[in-house]
């Protein structure tokens, strides 16, 4: 079965703790997305990357991390320097230059 | 900017009723539009997509949607609402760059209640 896993489901870090969150697909899929809701926010794209080795700043990514050594794989860290890291994050792909995206089934972090 | 705007933050319907989620989105050239569905605590599901053509779209789960240029509309209709349907619903518009990266602008989300 194609598709994107997320690991873990739920995930709870103390304050001042560095979280990677992990997404890894089997879509063949060159480009990759990672997204952060918020209740009443909707979704705000955090990083993407098109190609391996590759990935660009989204709208809100001060105080996280990201890398792309391998095609299916596309792992977010939250750093300590994220004030406000509790949030629901979604991790998506699409084909390179593909419209349509596709998304995974979300972990949802708590910080306290 | 672009941007996407779900009027309706909370809407409840009678099963069996027919269901309309208001959409609208501020972008220059032409858009393509899309609505996913999400359950409590899970990803984002495609229900239907706008790239050209027909202005009226049939998706999955009985779903349509009709673009409407004039009025920068994209509203989601269903004619008789399932129990199943509670869930909440995104409204996004599509915005290309250079390079050929594609990047999702989504709404704030309708949640919809389903009274038995």
């Amino acid at each position: 079965d194609g598709g994107i896993t997320q690991s873990p489901k739920y995930l709870f870090r103390k304050e001042g703790q560095n979280v990677t969150l992990s997404c890894e697909q089997n879509l063949n899929h060159d480009a990759m997305y990672w997204y952060r809701q918020d209740p009443g926010q909707g979704l705000r794209l955090i990083y993407y990357s098109q190609i391996v080795n590759d990935f660009q700043k989204g709208d809100i990514a001060e105080g996280y991390s990201v890398s792309r050594e391998k095609k299916e794989s596309f792992p977010l860290t939250v750093t300590s320097a994220q004030k406000n890291p509790t949030a629901f994050y979604l991790c998506a792909s699409s084909i390179r230059t593909g419209r349509v995206q596709y998304f995974g089934p979300g972990t949802r972090l708590t910080v306290t | 900017a672009q941007s996407v705007t779900q009027p309706d933050i909370h809407i409840t319907v009678s099963e069996g009723a027919s269901l309309e989620l208001r959409c609208n989105y501020s972008y220059g050239a032409t858009p393509y539009l899309f609505w996913y569905v999400q359950s409590p605590g899970q990803g984002l599901q495609l229900l239907l997509k706008y790239f050209s053509g027909d202005t009226l779209v049939q998706g999955i789960k009985g779903f349509e949607a009709e673009f409407k240029r004039s009025q920068s509309s994209f509203n989601l209709r269903k004619p008789s609402v399932h129990w199943s349907d509670a869930a909440e619903y995104f409204c996004a518009v599509g915005v290309s760059f250079s390079g050929g990266y594609n990047k999702l602008i989504f709404g704030a989300g309708t949640r919809l209640a389903v009274h038995p």
